[in-house]
C-alpha cells in the first residue's frame, strides 16, 4: 500500500510561534490530502481538505488563517500553525488516496503548546 | 451530514475471548466503510476496508459486515490477545472521498 510520511512525530512550541507540519505521500501522487485533528478521548475531526496546486477548503469553524495549508505538489501538503496558542495542542494527522479506496495516514504529529 | 457513532465507548475483555465492536451511520450514501487500529499517541492502521457493494470483509482473526440499508457495521475479532488492546474507529467515505470518523472504541484485553 502507499505510504504517507509525516514530520514531525512531536513537537513543543513556546505560545506566539508557528509550527509547520509536513505530509508526504512517498509512493504515489496525492492531488488531495486531507488533515484532521484530535483532541484527547474524541475522534478525528477533518479539518481541511488540501488540493494540489488550489486553495484548501476548510471545515466550519476551521480558522484558515491560523492553519495555514499549502500543498504545492503532487508529494507534499503541509500545514502550518500559526500564532499557536496552548488551546492548539492536540494531535494532527493527515491522509491521502484514491476515492473509493484504502485511505493511508501519516503517523501524526503531537502538537503541544506551552 | 454524516454522523458515526460506536458503541461501545470502552470494553474490556479477558484473553481468548471473542468480540464484536459496532458502527452505525446516518446517511447510507457512502463509497465504503473502513476500520481502523489506532495505538495511544500513534497514526491508525487500516484493517479493513469494505467497498458499499460489500457485505463482509475478512483479515486474519478479523471479520468486518456491513449491512448499508441499515447503517450498520460490526467487526468482529475473533480470539481476542493482548495485543487487541487499542482505540478503534470505523470511518465512512462520502463523496470526494471525504472521511467520518466514529467515536472510538477503546479496547483492553487482559492477559
Amino acid at each position: 500500500g502507499a505510504v504517507v510520511s509525516q514530520h514531525p512525530s512531536r513537537v513543543i512550541c513556546k505560545s506566539g510561534t508557528s509550527v509547520k507540519i509536513e505530509c508526504r505521500s512517498l509512493d504515489f501522487q496525492a492531488t488531495t490530502m486531507f488533515w484532521y485533528r484530535q483532541f484527547p478521548k474524541q475522534s478525528l475531526m477533518l479539518m481541511a481538505t488540501s488540493n494540489e496546486g488550489s486553495k484548501a477548503t476548510y471545515e466550519q469553524g476551521v480558522e484558515k488563517d491560523k492553519f495555514l495549508i499549502n500543498h504545492a505538489s503532487l508529494t507534499l501538503s503541509t500545514l502550518t500553525v500559526t500564532s499557536a496558542h496552548p488551546e492548539d495542542s492536540s494531535f494532527y494527522i493527515c491522509s491521502t488516496g484514491q476515492p473509493n479506496t484504502e485511505a493511508f495516514f501519516g503517523q501524526g504529529t503531537r502538537l503541544t503548546v506551552v | 451530514k454524516q454522523e458515526v457513532t460506536q458503541i461501545p465507548a470502552a470494553l474490556s475483555v479477558p484473553e481468548g475471548e471473542n468480540l464484536v465492536l459496532n458502527c452505525s451511520f446516518t446517511d447510507s450514501a457512502i463509497y465504503n466503510l473502513q476500520w481502523f487500529r489506532q495505538d495511544p499517541g500513534k497514526g491508525l492502521t487500516s484493517l479493513l476496508l469494505i467497498q458499499s457493494s460489500q457485505r463482509e470483509q475478512t483479515s486474519g482473526r478479523l471479520n468486518a459486515s456491513l449491512d448499508k440499508s441499515s447503517g450498520r457495521s460490526t467487526l468482529y475479532i475473533a480470539a481476542s490477545q493482548p495485543g487487541d488492546s487499542a482505540t478503534y474507529l470505523c470511518a465512512v467515505v462520502s463523496v470526494g472521498n471525504q472521511f467520518y470518523f466514529g467515536t472510538g472504541t477503546s479496547l483492553t484485553v487482559i492477559p
